[in-house]
């Protein structure tokens, strides 16, 4: 079965710098997709970004942007110029292609901006 | 982006009594809609998945008929408690999606419920 690893349970950052937060994730399979969502305290799960894992592009949407590894199974994800709004719980998450009901989570990183 | 609803947000009952959480997809049909728990200080636990008119199918663990789930529209999904307990008390969210392969996932704002 897949498993999705944040091996980060909290991070902070300065505002205005980067963080990355790391996600590494364990399947057999070679199609697939792969999410960052973000957990603000009203507790709303928001989509950050998402990667298919057939594209080797990286995605990026804004102030966020991943580092896709296939061969290493590592989705990362990087925050630039953080603000104080992006404080909260960030998982990752990961969706077979093949079987497309199951995503799975990650336990999350709690990422603190300091301002 | 597509917006999911829940409600209530939050519901407090006592024990033995039911509870019906409803989700819906505001601004677009959902082929298939999914609820989650989540623990505090926890990831999302998928509970069940349910596609329009069918059947919900629920992941091992999950008892079918404590947690009734009824996806009558593309529109609406409910999930309810049936005589719930304290160790019910959770946080859950529901989740829609437009397609199958490759859409992407919309969350509700989730509901809190606590069982006294």
């Amino acid at each position: 079965a897949q498993t999705v690893t944040q091996s980060q349970p909290e991070m902070s950052v300065q505002e205005a710098e980067t963080v990355t937060l790391s996600c590494t994730y364990d399947t057999s399979e070679s199609d697939y997709y792969l999410f960052w969502y973000k957990q603000p305290p009203s507790r709303q799960m928001i989509l950050v970004i998402r990667q298919e894992a057939y594209k080797q592009q990286n995605a990026t949407e804004n102030r966020f942007s991943v580092n896709f590894q296939k061969a290493a199974k590592s989705f990362s994800l990087k925050i630039s110029d953080s603000q104080l709004g992006d404080a909260a719980m960030y998982f990752c998450a990961y969706r077979s292609r093949d079987n497309n009901n199951d995503m799975r989570f990650g336990a999350g990183t709690r990422l603190t901006v300091k301002p | 982006g597509a917006v999911v609803s829940q409600h209530p947000s939050r519901v407090i009952c006592k024990s033995g009594t039911s509870v019906k959480i409803e989700c819906r997809s505001l601004d677009f049909q959902a082929t298939t809609m999914f609820w989650y728990r989540q623990f505090p200080k926890q990831s999302l636990m998928l509970m069940a998945t349910s596609n329009e008119g069918s059947k919900a199918t629920y992941e091992q663990g999950v008892e079918k008929d404590k947690f009734l789930i009824n996806h009558a529209s593309l529109t609406l999904s409910t999930l309810t408690v049936t005589s719930a307990h304290p160790e019910d008390s959770s946080f859950y969210i529901c989740s829609a999606r437009v397609g199958t392969i490759g859409e992407t996932q919309y969350f509700g704002p989730g509901t809190r419920l606590l069982v006294l």
